[in-house]
């Protein structure tokens, strides 16, 4: 399996920051890298796609970068509808599809 | 309109047989991959596995292999998810969501409670 690790775990940030996550992959997986916010009690929504493909109807704050093996998610000025919690997902043709851990970002 | 709509909610014993549903409607179900995927309380996202409607090829996670089995009817645009034998830690919500490139549209998701 290709293993997803993200990082931090928990971010805690206030409204305006400039915000960074990480996500690491195990093994080389070109660009089949998505990320997802994901809201208490609500379905996981998809931000970005193909590493840097920004999903239609995402706010352009959300931005993803990264291929191989590193790759980022950056929200450029956070606003209170982005306190929620974020997931990496390789989706490569040659094995099974695995998420990263999350990371909760929080107010500070 | 796109959606995914799954069954409701099950609260069955350890042991006992399950299966649950994820509908499609508003676009071409043999068109997508359908993922399962799990999230057990207060935890992360775990891809199970995925089912091509058009030819019923199916990847499992090596996690879930030979404990669950997914499966499609097509003629009824529909995915499943099935046990044969509940366990306690099979207590989750189970999300459905469309895939052609990307991952865009998710079900509401299946509380599963398996207490004896």
């Amino acid at each position: 399996d290709i293993q997803m690790t993200q990082s931090p775990s928990t971010l805690s940030a206030s409204i305006g920051d400039r915000v960074t996550i990480t996500c690491r992959a195990s093994q080389n997986i070109h660009s089949w890298l998505a990320w997802f916010q994901q809201r208490p009690g609500k379905a996981p929504k998809v931000l970005i796609y193909k590493a840097t493909t920004l999903e239609s109807g995402v706010p352009s704050r959300f931005s993803g970068s990264g291929s191989g093996t590193e790759f980022t998610l950056t929200i450029s000025s956070l606003q209170p509808d982005d306190f929620a919690t974020y997931y990496c997902q390789q989706y490569t043709a040659y094995s099974p599809w695995t998420f990263g851990q999350g990371t909760k970002v929080e107010i500070k | 309109e796109v959606q995914l709509v799954q069954s409701g909610a099950e609260v069955k014993e350890p042991g006992e047989s399950l299966r649950i549903s994820c509908k499609g409607s508003g676009y071409i179900f043999t068109n997508y991959w359908i993922s399962w995927v799990r999230q057990m309380p207060g935890k992360g996202l775990e891809w199970m596995g995925r089912i091509d409607p058009r030819d019923s090829s199916i990847n499992y996670s090596p996690s879930f292999q030979g404990h669950v089995t997914i499966s499609a009817d097509t003629s009824i645009s529909t995915a499943y998810l099935q046990w044969n034998t509940l366990k306690a830690a099979d207590t989750a919500l189970y999300y459905c969501a469309r895939h052609d490139g990307r991952t865009d549209y998710w079900g509401q998701g299946t509380l599963v409670t398996v207490s004896s």
